[in-house]
């Protein structure tokens, strides 16, 4: 068990560039889920998988934002045409499935945008 | 809707003084109450859990928390603290006791520990 794992760590672009970031989450574990963390803020939620399904989107979630879980294992975000307020910490988590669950959520160290 | 307020966004302690890190919560149903710790440039790691056995849950690294159902209030306390403990601290709920898809945080409070 190696852990959730994100990549890139850090990510500087520029304004209207595209990035995507991945997450590896725990190898066992069928939920995933993306928050986005700002300086001083606490982690706000933004969509959660449960296997490759995309159960629940956050409002925050605008149309430039996709996630995608295709085989239920790593999951992607994508934000399409980057604005400088876009700048934060994306953090992924994964959770056990139902029977080894403890209500755990595993994070990952995140993935850090700049947008200049 | 569920929420979690935390008290005070900084506290700075003495070396093996007393940490008290408050969080008041508010739900509808039951609560599972989580506190995380993040440390610089690091991801967040669980501390303890509070999911409806024992009032008084025992986390890692000497930090424990106790649920007050009267109080709404899940506040984390370690009896010495020690220079490593200097990080970022967040209380959360689960948003649904038997299915938490996703938690609510609190804003966090960064904690300073002075030798």
């Amino acid at each position: 068990d190696t852990g959730v794992s994100q990549n890139p760590r850090h990510k500087i672009t520029k304004r209207g560039q595209n990035v995507t970031f991945r997450c590896d989450p725990i190898s066992e574990h069928n939920r995933l889920y993306w928050y986005r963390q700002t300086l001083g803020q606490g982690p706000e939620f933004l969509t959660y998988f449960q296997n490759e399904a995309q159960l629940e989107k956050s409002r925050l979630l605008s149309d430039r934002f996709s996630a995608e879980r295709p085989k239920g294992s790593f999951s992607t975000l994508e934000i399409q045409r980057t604005e400088q307020g876009d700048s934060a910490m994306y953090l992924c988590a994964s959770r056990a499935p139902r029977g080894r669950d403890t209500g755990e959520l595993f994070f990952g160290e995140g993935s850090r945008l700049t947008v200049l | 809707a569920q929420s979690v307020t935390q008290l005070g966004s900084h506290v700075s302690v003495s070396e093996g003084a007393l940490v008290l890190l408050r969080c008041n919560y508010s739900s509808s149903v039951p609560p599972y109450l989580f506190w995380y710790v993040q440390y610089p440039n690091q991801g967040l790691q669980l501390l303890l859990k509070y999911t409806s056995a024992a009032t008084l849950v025992k986390g890692i690294n000497g930090f424990e928390a106790e649920f007050k159902k009267s109080e709404t209030s899940f506040h984390l306390t370690k009896p010495s603290a020690h220079m490593s403990d200097a990080a970022e601290y967040f209380c959360a709920v689960s948003d649904n006791a038997g299915n938490n898809r996703k938690l609510i945080w609190g804003l966090g409070t960064s904690l300073a520990v002075n030798p």
